[in-house]
């Protein structure tokens, strides 16, 4: 089973509103990712967890704040988001084992934020 | 920096017909693996086959077949008797072996196929 929940499928929210995005696994994978995708465009990488600590943050804004409560569990939350900020955000999961040279990532149905 | 380059952003092919999807890439590295995602209109990107840079042997899943030419920095996807369900945006992906690299993955620009009955 390589599958990976994403809630709300669509959410629409005003640029003062605070709301979260959220993602679940149940492989037992160790790595967690967050990406942003516009309209026929590849997906770009926001954060990456592994073991459930931060370790990539390509240079996110800070309305953008991820949380990774657990292993299977990874949060975006939205806070004063900017109308460009309207895409489709994704999130993976991978293995993420130390030197799993084999490490795939699967990929959620995403999100699709419209920010007004 | 690694880069990955797919030339076609448009394709289309006729139901049952064989298209070919191009994708090319630049490294420095000699150990990497290179993927294939298909992602449809429902938006969920799905891996479609994965190669391994150290393995000759081109790999294949059902109908879904590459070319995969390490000297050229080549990696073509065939996709055999197209259905209607294949319709969707290709990105081909690149990531380095390399421990410290934290196995991101770096995306072409996609290839848009379209399948005609």
């Amino acid at each position: 089973d390589t599958e990976v929940t994403q809630t709300p499928k669509h959410l629409v929210m005003g640029m003062t509103n605070k709301k979260s995005l959220k993602c679940e696994q149940h492989m037992g994978h160790r790595a967690m990712y967050w990406y942003k995708q516009k309209a026929k465009k590849p997906p770009e990488l926001m954060f990456v967890y592994s073991y459930e600590k931060l370790s990539i943050n390509e240079s996110v804004p800070s309305r953008f704040s991820p949380e990774c409560p657990n292993s299977s569990l990874l949060n975006l939350h939205l806070h004063a988001l900017q109308p460009e900020d309207s895409a489709l955000y994704l999130c993976a999961s991978s293995q993420g084992a130390q030197g799993d040279r084999t490490d795939t990532q699967y990929f959620g149905p995403g999100t699709r934020l419209t920010v007004l | 920096a690694q880069t990955v380059t797919q030339s076609q952003p448009e394709m289309s092919v006729q139901e049952a017909e064989t298209v070919t999807l191009s994708c090319t890439y630049d490294t420095s590295e000699s150990d990497y693996y290179l993927f294939w995602y298909k992602q449809p209109p429902s938006r969920q990107m799905i891996l479609v086959i994965r190669q391994e840079a150290y393995k000759q042997q081109n790999a294949t899943e059902n109908r879904f077949s590459v070319n995969f030419q390490k000297a050229a920095k080549s990696f073509s996807l065939k996709i055999s008797d197209s259905q209607l369900g294949d319709a969707a945006m290709y990105f081909c992906a690149y990531r380095s072996a390399f421990r410290g690299s934290n196995y991101k993955l770096t995306f072409g620009k996609g290839t848009l196929l379209t399948v005609n009955p």
